[in-house]
């Protein structure tokens, strides 16, 4: 199988910090990976893709300054969130990607809530 | 955003019955696939599909690719307590970027 895991996978922090979110591939290498996030009985909206060694692009909507995606090996992305807002309270989840076109293996989920 | 037409939105049924949920759209897409999401966990892939009426199965769940590649079905026979949890689907075409449906509540009555 491909798994992927997440860290941490909830997080509270208060309003105007940052907080990180690792997502790695266990068992495979990850050409991409994606970031998504889920509101409340809403499906999940795709922030951004990211490959490895490269640039993440953004849907969107989303911003680039807000939300720092760091794809630095073939196993790991980070996602961190800066200067944190309540409203940025969600359900963050990445996905895993071995090549283009492939199917999307996704993490457990990280639930953020931002006091 | 693009997003898929899928339904129904909510189902609850008693357990044995048989579940079938679709996903429509006006796009034509190269890849089908169907996740679940249990709450407080990320999707999980049920099924995936990627030629135009291809016909899966995975243990009691069956899927089909529609022949025009705009719509696509999941099926789910003798239904469980622990089939219970978010089915959506998703698709993928020329771009590869997946395009959700907004999911179907399963409940199920033991």
């Amino acid at each position: 199988g491909a798994v992927v895991s997440q860290h941490p996978s909830w997080v509270i922090c208060k309003s105007g910090t940052s907080v990180k979110i690792e997502c790695r591939s266990l068992d495979f290498q990850a050409t991409t990976m994606f970031w998504y996030r889920q509101f409340p009985k809403q499906s999940l909206m795709l922030m951004a893709t990211s490959n490895e060694g490269s640039k993440a692009t953004y849907e969107q909507g989303v911003e680039k300054d807000k939300f720092l995606i760091n794809h630095a090996s073939l196993t790991l992305s980070t996602l961190t969130v800066t200067s944190a807002h309540p409203e940025d309270s969600s359900f963050y989840i990445c996905s895993a990607q071995r090549g283009a076109g492939e199917t999307q293996y996704f993490g457990p989920g990280t639930r953020l809530l931002v006091l | 955003g693009q997003q898929l037409n899928q339904s129904p939105q909510s189902m609850f049924i008693q357990e044995g019955e048989d579940v079938s949920m679709n996903c429509t759209s006006s796009s034509i897409f190269n890849t089908w696939l169907w996740y679940k999401q249990e709450p407080g966990e990320g999707p999980v892939l049920l099924i995936a599909l990627y030629k135009a009426g291809e016909l899966t199965s995975n243990g009691r769940l069956t899927a089909q690719f529609g022949i025009t590649r705009k719509d696509s079905f999941l099926n789910i026979s003798a239904s469980i307590p622990s089939d219970v949890g978010i089915y959506f689907c998703a698709a993928a075409g020329n771009n590869r970027k997946l395009i959700w449906g907004l999911g179907t509540s399963l409940a199920v009555n033991p």
